[in-house]
């Protein structure tokens, strides 16, 4: 059974720091593209960012661009969001989410998500 | 990038009648070389996270009820559950992955009973 579970969320002040991690289980990790996936409270879903299967090429959406670093450890089947710089408007439920084998970017596996949440 | 807007925001449909939503993309997702639409649909149920029901604006994912089905091709495209279930009370988005570099989804839309 593939599992998706997100860890890392939590309070944090503006400008801080926060690294999220997924632990995947139930497929073959590291032949998959990894994506995270985000929504605020109340609000719809928005795509952060993606990175291929063997982590040598991400890309990210303009709102994250240089503040957030997508990275994965194929040998612990583990997906990473490092995000910098937090901003208030970053707070929201943070999920990862696994397209299919093919790599096309709809998702068919998604965890239960991790809430961050920026405030002071 | 590709902005996907839906309509309506909301709606209300008795049990056992027909849901309709609808999504338009900004410029055409379907890829001339495979003739597909790269378009998705999702439902999303509150404090869960969102479920997978349609890729490819029509194929249907595996377990999903065949109530559910998807239509449309180039910047149209609909959603439509044919006969409401209490069980369907959910927001739906549609989503596009044919810009690889930036996928985007629509705005949501709320589906309750009448």
């Amino acid at each position: 059974e593939v599992q998706l579970v997100e860890s890392g969320g939590g309070l944090v002040q503006p400008g801080g720091s926060l690294r999220l991690s997924c632990a995947a289980s139930g497929f073959t990790f590291s032949s998959y593209w990894m994506h995270w996936v985000r929504q605020a409270p109340g609000k719809g879903l928005v795509w952060v960012s993606r990175i291929n299967s063997d982590g040598s090429s991400t890309s990210y959406a303009d709102s994250v661009k240089g503040r957030f670093t997508i990275s994965r450890d194929n040998a612990k089947n583990t997906l990473y969001l490092q995000m910098n710089s937090l901003r208030a408007e970053d707070t929201a439920v943070y999920y990862c989410a696994r397209p299919p084998a093919s790599g096309y970017g709809y998702f068919d596996y998604w965890g239960q998500g991790t809430l961050v949440t920026v405030s002071s | 990038d590709i902005v996907m807007t839906q309509s309506p925001d909301s709606l209300a449909v008795s049990l056992g009648e027909r849901a309709t939503i609808n999504c338009k993309s900004s410029q055409s997702v379907l890829y001339s070389s495979n003739n597909k639409n790269y378009l998705a649909w999702y439902q999303q149920k509150p404090g869960q996270p969102p479920k997978l029901l349609i890729y490819w604006a029509s194929t249907r994912e595996s377990g999903v009820p065949d109530r559910f089905s998807g239509s449309g091709s180039g910047t149209d495209f609909t959603l439509t559950i044919s006969s409401l279930q209490a069980e369907d009370v959910a927001v739906y988005y549609c989503q596009q992955y044919y810009s690889t570099l930036l996928f985007t989804f629509g705005p949501g839309t709320k589906v309750d009973i009448k």
